[in-house]
């Protein structure tokens, strides 16, 4: 079946430095979604993305789609401790299937 | 609107007893979802209804584990007999328009069957 690949699993910054995560996918995918769930949280969801290609921005968050829509990637500029918790990619082909998410801890 | 509720919130039970945890979807929604999440295995796609109808249920692990829902406001994940390897937190969604639009999570049921 269908999966999603995401890395890395983990990342610890200091507060003001920039993170990425990365998702792979193993299919075309229609559309890509990308969530956050705080510690002790549920997933919210923070966008969507369906152009091959696509870029978009939320503030210090820019989320990008690769151009054969199998990839895509969630980059936060200058990091705040605010931006604590797991970060998910979901595949949204026939179903909504989400990566591993990428943990991000912010030391103050 | 409330958003999605589920409950309860947390459950503590004892190997082999049965579990019934509910959900009841943001009003209007077609699609309701039930993800299982875990450290190990992280977030699982259960089961998903359309319409109150079930469209895939390969993500359910096995026979003791089944879902319903009898009508557009309410769902049911049972799981007869539980095991500790079912300890994990439960979480129902819901969204308007199905995989290509955003989901809406409740707050989840933590699960711990000792």
């Amino acid at each position: 079946g269908q999966q999603v690949m995401q890395i890395p699993q983990y990342q610890h910054v200091q507060e003001g430095e920039d993170f990425t995560t990365y998702c792979n996918s193993s299919t075309t995918l229609s559309n890509i979604q990308w969530y956050k769930q705080r510690p002790g949280g549920h997933p919210v969801f923070l966008i969507q993305l369906v152009k091959s290609g696509e870029v978009k921005k939320q503030k210090r968050l820019t989320f990008q789609f690769g151009e054969a829509k199998k990839n895509s990637s969630l980059h936060i500029t200058a990091t705040q401790t605010t931006d604590v918790g797991t970060y998910f990619c979901a595949a949204s082909s026939y179903k909504l299937i989400f990566g591993s998410g990428t943990r991000l801890l912010v030391r103050p | 609107d409330a958003g999605v509720i589920q409950s309860p919130r947390h459950e503590v039970t004892e190997m082999g007893q049965e579990v019934t945890l509910r959900c009841k979807p943001i009003s209007g929604h077609d699609y309701l979802f039930w993800y299982r999440q875990t450290m190990m295995r992280g977030l699982e796609l259960l089961i998903y209804f359309n319409n109150n109808v079930p469209i895939d249920d390969s993500g359910m692990p096995e026979d003791r584990f089944s879902a319903k829902m009898p009508n557009a406001s309410f769902s049911t994940l049972k799981i007869q007999p539980s095991e500790p390897r079912d300890s994990a937190v439960y979480f129902c969604a819901s969204s308007p328009e199905g995989q290509n639009t955003e989901a809406f999570f409740g707050q989840g049921t933590r699960l711990t069957v000792v």
